[in-house]
């Protein structure tokens, strides 16, 4: 049974900080692995998909690197700003070509003015 | 585009109710997925439609849940009769094969 566990919970940085959120995953036979984003009372926003053969994804200033053999994915944010305020989830997804995510509990990130 | 939609956004209902929440995933999209997400808990996979079939429902927690996707458009989930441990946050998504998942704001459901 796959777990996701990311670490930490919380984080509060001030603004212009680099950032690193962490994912741990106890199957390493995953499909891809997924981050979203999740604002207050919002839905889910997908992030970054590393597929399985991938070692990383970019965009902006957001990185995602995937370890399968060690079972660990981050999330690296550059020069932060207020507006990442957010909650952000890891997913590892073990349904194959359609979507059965496992999700950890979320990095709550407050990045302060 | 319209993303995808949920309703209702908020539901307050007594235990032993009934309560049906909807979801429209984006239109052309073959997979819907239902998720949920009680308090203090992770957002958990409840089960997955393609067009109308039900591909996987491992993760529907007990009969009392019933899942529809009439003509694989838009889906129901039905809760019947709730109880105290279903308050939680209750989120559709859809895709296409092989691409991106989009996700709903959710339909929070409390029952008091």
């Amino acid at each position: 049974k796959q777990e996701v566990t990311q670490i930490p919970a919380a984080l509060s940085v001030p603004e212009g900080e680099n950032l690193v959120l962490n994912c741990s995953f106890t199957d390493s036979a995953i499909y891809n692995l997924q981050w979203f984003r999740q604002d207050p009372g919002k839905g889910l926003t997908s992030l970054l998909l590393i597929q399985s053969s991938q070692r990383e994804q970019t965009s902006g200033r957001l990185n995602a690197s995937l370890d399968k053999s060690s079972g660990r994915s981050t999330l690296y944010i550059a020069a932060s700003q207020p507006g990442d305020s957010a909650t952000y989830l890891c997913a590892a997804n073990s349904g194959g070509s359609n979507y059965k995510l496992t999700f950890g509990k979320g990095t709550l990130l407050t990045v302060n003015p | 585009e319209a993303g995808v939609t949920q309703f209702p956004s908020h539901s307050v209902i007594e235990k032993g109710q009934t309560v049906t929440l909807r979801c429209d995933p984006i239109s052309g999209h073959d997979n819907l997925y239902w998720y949920r997400r009680v308090m203090g808990k992770e957002i958990k996979f409840l089960l997955h439609f393609v067009k109308e079939s039900k591909q996987d429902e491992s993760g529907m927690p007990n009969n009392r849940f019933l899942a529809e996707r009439t003509g694989g458009t838009y889906s129901t989930l039905k809760v019947q009769p709730a109880e105290l441990e279903d308050s939680g946050v209750y989120f559709c998504a859809s895709s296409q094969t092989r691409n991106t998942i989009y996700f709903g704001e959710g339909s929070w459901l409390t029952v008091v």
